[in-house]
């Protein structure tokens, strides 16, 4: 398929515990990986990014892992805060002049207190 | 916020009618790009702008069409309106065509009835 995907579409967790998102992609030419976050009623809002030739980049507190062998990528969220709570894309770019990202289907992190 | 902003937030129309929204891009950023996002659904490409030249298109009938301006913001027209073009369609901006880090606005939600 063209499309990134996504292991579960949704993912429980209390707050503070630390939360994994998972996203499997497609295309082996593609060089660049991104997350986002969308809130209800909100567009989708940049998280962190992270080119072909990393393995691993952190944020403050999120890290994104990618293993090109599997062509898998995750999204980890240390000590979750229910503001946290949204729904997360992982979008690739597939390397090609003039095209955009493509997105997967998302999973909605749901935080409890 | 990203700075990017859309008009409406809202639409209503029925089907068969044309409809026009509108995108301001963040300062300084010269590209603009379409998305639609259906309920449950991660964005789907449209088509991208760079400099006032449409600069790659996704899969979606010629009845959707746009114009970027010299200020560099964007309309998005949709012609022959179809029951299932109901959807949050999003503009983004980056800040050149090669730029893949896209910056979004919180979209125009668009009902067909």
């Amino acid at each position: 398929g063209e499309s990134v995907g996504l292991h579960l579409p949704t993912l429980s967790v209390q707050e503070g515990d630390n939360s994994i998102i998972n996203c499997a992609y497609s295309n082996s030419a593609s060089d660049y990986f991104i997350w986002y976050k969308q809130e209800s009623g909100k567009g989708p809002q940049f998280i962190i990014d992270i080119r072909s030739n990393m393995d691993k980049r952190q944020g403050q507190r999120v890290t994104v892992l990618l293993n090109k062998t599997v062509k898998h990528l995750s999204l980890q969220i240390a000590a979750t805060q229910p503001g946290d709570s949204a729904v997360y894309f992982c979008a690739e770019n597939k390397n090609q002049a003039g095209t955009a990202l493509i997105f997967g289907k998302g999973t909605t992190l749901s935080v409890s207190s | 916020e990203t700075g990017v902003t859309q008009s409406p937030t809202h639409l209503i129309k029925t089907r068969g009618q044309q409809v026009t929204l509108r995108c301001s891009s963040q300062s300084g950023h010269n590209t603009v790009s379409w998305y639609q996002q259906a309920l449950g659904q991660g964005p789907q490409f449209i088509f991208q702008y760079y400099r006032e030249e449409e600069n790659g298109r996704g899969n979606f009938p010629p009845r959707f069409s746009g114009l970027q301006f010299p200020n560099y913001s964007s309309e998005l027209n949709v012609n022959a309106l179809e029951l299932d073009d109901s959807a949050l369609y999003l503009c983004a901006s980056s800040l050149t065509g090669g730029e893949e880090k896209l910056f979004f606005g919180s979209g125009t939600q668009l009902s067909v009835l």
